[in-house]
């Protein structure tokens, strides 16, 4: 298995471009979220979701859009990128709720110039 | 909001030392993760637990739930066990809760661990 896959691994944009932070599994997992994490914080929540065609907001959501049309698939989209959004973004998965072990994926280093 | 305080923030020992990281929190909860950063940034899953002990390899996590406290352990320690070390609570009694404020994890921000040789 390869187990959580994010691409890409780096990214620069500019203020105002979208993009979309490809994440998928292949461990049949329905819980998929997707987290930030900045210096001198915590990682938290931006999105979630319980299974495909089932999503919902996190901690941190504005600016970000989500999907699931798949059980493999989980991509964030940002919509018109801005500098607070530099950050790390990382994918995790799991088989049931967070009472279950969490898989991460390598994470994205984003950068919003 | 659970607040998740991690001690202490910078651990520095020796190669063979035994090593303890501390998580408090704030609201009961259902279950804690213990998370493993390792400098290139990759994020692994080392424990989940909801009371007692547990013991893989090396590595030992408690959980005392009325005291609303956690530690991992790390025995014999090794400059490989340099990481940033993560824990992380889900509140409430019903975590699966779709949709509902407890579902989700609170981080803290984490024990950056350097053993050196």
């Amino acid at each position: 298995n390869a187990g959580v896959t994010q691409t890409p691994k780096f990214q620069v944009l500019k203020t105002g471009q979208s993009m979309t932070l490809q994440c998928a599994q292949d461990m049949n997992h329905e819980y998929m979220s997707w987290y930030r994490q900045d210096p001198g914080m915590g990682l938290r929540l931006i999105h979630y979701s319980v299974g495909a065609g089932i999503t919902d907001q996190g901690e941190v959501p504005n600016g970000y859009n989500v999907s699931r049309s798949t059980t493999e698939d989980f991509p964030l989209r940002l919509l018109s990128a801005a500098p607070s959004q530099t950050s790390v973004y990382f994918c995790a998965s799991s088989y049931g709720a967070y009472s279950y072990e969490q898989y991460f994926g390598p994470g994205t280093r984003l950068t919003v110039t | 909001k659970n607040e998740v305080e991690q001690s202490p923030q910078n651990l520095t020992a020796q190669e063979g030392e035994f090593i303890t990281i501390n998580c408090s929190y704030s609201v009961g909860i259902s279950a804690l993760h213990w998370l493993q950063q390792h400098p290139g940034g990759g994020i692994v899953s080392l424990f989940m637990l909801s009371s007692g002990k547990k013991k893989h390899g090396r590595l030992i996590a408690t959980i005392n739930i009325q005291e609303k406290h956690s530690s991992l352990h790390i025995t014999a320690s090794h400059p490989r066990d340099s990481a940033v070390y993560i824990c992380a609570v889900i509140e409430g009694p019903h975590p699966v809760m779709i949709g509902g404020s407890n579902y989700k994890l609170t981080f803290g921000k984490g024990t950056l661990l350097t053993v050196n040789p």
